[in-house]
């Protein structure tokens, strides 16, 4: 069963603007990473925020994480065309066993 | 550097046909982990191998099968083949089995059975 559950399951915007989406879990992590996939290809790997931090940022990435409400949040400040692309977040829960959302599908319109 | 790398890319098979799929892990890594991206959903925790040994298994048949080599590249074995092994199969590395590591993914592996 999938652990995390990403919301919304699809989100279009317009460049330029900013996209949030965020990401619920059931059990207590050791950390939480988001990837990006483009067109059913593999899987990259974007940020890690560990249990015991609460935001993280890199380039136009911000990343919350709550773990007393077991959630996080991915901000994509600033989107653009090529950010078009399905986002998960997994939990790791032991040992790098990663435990996939069913994603969001961002499009970024031009 | 080379990063993960898989083969074949895609792969048509019959049902209850035997599959073999490969991975070769970035170098220097120890972990290689598989899952199982079914379309429209999120990848699903196959297997994972450290140091050639078995350290994690996700709720697969026992058709799934897999091995870690000393070169630390890997193997996924599924026999019998059914129409809904169709998906895409991804390989991870890591350098070691802790938590605390990011993953890193091959292109993956394109499975239709017919």
């Amino acid at each position: 069963s999938q652990q995390g559950e990403e919301d919304p399951q699809a989100l279009s915007i317009q460049e330029g603007e900013n996209a949030t989406m965020n990401c619920s879990y059931k059990t207590s992590i050791n950390n939480l990473q988001w990837y990006r996939q483009n067109s059913g290809r593999g899987l990259v790997h974007l940020i890690l925020i560990r249990s015991n931090e609460r935001e993280k940022h890199s380039g136009r990435l911000r990343v919350t994480l709550d773990t007393s409400k077991k959630s996080s949040s991915l901000l994509i400040t600033a989107s653009r065309a090529a950010d078009t692309a399905s986002y998960f977040c997994a939990t790791d829960v032991s040992g790098s066993r990663l435990t996939f959302g069913e994603g969001t599908q961002l499009t970024v319109n031009p | 550097d080379a990063g993960v790398t898989q083969s074949p890319t895609h792969l048509i098979k019959t049902r209850g046909q035997h599959v073999t799929l490969r991975c070769s892990p970035i170098s220097g890594h120890k972990s290689v982990s598989w899952y199982q991206q079914v379309l429209g959903q999120g990848p699903q925790f196959i297997f994972q191998y450290y140091e050639k040994e078995e350290r994690g298994r996700g709720n697969f048949p026992d058709r799934f099968s897999a091995r870690q080599f000393p070169n630390y590249s890997s193997e996924l074995n599924v026999n019998a083949l059914l129409l809904g092994d169709s998906a895409l199969y991804l390989c991870a590395s890591s350098p070691s089995d802790r938590s605390y590591n990011e993953q890193f993914f091959g292109p993956g592996t394109r499975l239709t059975v017919l």
